[in-house]
């Protein structure tokens, strides 16, 4: 089994710039988890969806931040605009169902100028 | 006050000792506890799961769950300076709704 893939694994851009970042859950979880890292802040959740649907958003900061689940295999989450605030260590996880442990891809580290 | 809370550290233990690491939570209908490791600059890495208040062991850890103290524990026994990371506890609540709730961390230091 491949993981937890998530790409890229950096990504340095501009303030005001749009952001993609990609990930696909191991196969056969069925849930999907988004979370943001930072030495303030720790670990935060995002979003996870459950079965492609998105159960909880609540943890996205502001509009413009966006994610999508358009098929079991395949989730991206999107900052327009990018602002240097927004700067962390981007995490994906899944899960093989709601009360187990997370996997975690690798990350992404995002830093916006 | 925090969700789940964990000490920051760093805890500095020497090599061959036991490291104890402390974790209390708030959703006292919490049902599920997760210790997982972070070396620096990797992703979380899940080591340990509890679901019943009392002890679980696997090789050089142990769990431990007080659900009515709403505390979790995990030890290291025979500690090595490759247990030199950050461990974070999460915690499922009782909502069940599927999402995780982490610790801020704590680091632990093993000195040779």
């Amino acid at each position: 089994d491949a993981g937890v893939i998530q790409s890229p694994r950096h990504e340095v851009t501009e303030m005001g710039q749009e952001v993609t970042l990609r990930c696909k859950p191991i196969s056969g979880h069925n849930s999907l988890f988004w979370y943001r890292q930072t030495m303030m802040r720790g670990l935060e959740l995002l979003i996870y969806f459950n079965n492609n649907v998105p159960i909880d958003d609540s943890g996205m900061p502001e509009d413009r931040f966006s994610a999508k689940m358009p098929n079991a295999s395949f989730s991206t989450l999107k900052i327009q605009p990018s602002e240097p605030r927004d700067s962390a260590v981007y995490f994906c996880a899944s899960s093989r169902a709601e009360n187990y442990g997370y996997t975690f891809g690798s990350g992404t580290r995002l830093t916006v100028v | 006050q925090k969700e789940v809370e964990q000490n920051s550290g760093p805890l500095s233990v020497p090599e061959g000792a036991i490291a104890s690491l402390n974790c209390t939570y708030s959703d006292r209908g919490s049902q599920s506890f997760f210790w997982y490791r972070q070396y620096s600059g990797k992703s979380p890495e899940l080591i340990m799961f509890i679901y019943s208040n009392g002890d679980k062991e696997d090789g050089r850890f142990t769990a431990q769950l007080n659900k009515a103290s709403q505390y979790v524990s995990l030890l290291i026994r025979d500690s090595q300076p490759s247990d030199s990371a950050t461990y974070l506890c999460a915690v499922h609540g009782s909502s069940n709704t599927g999402k995780l709730i982490f610790g801020q961390g704590t680091t632990l230091q093993v000195k040779p």
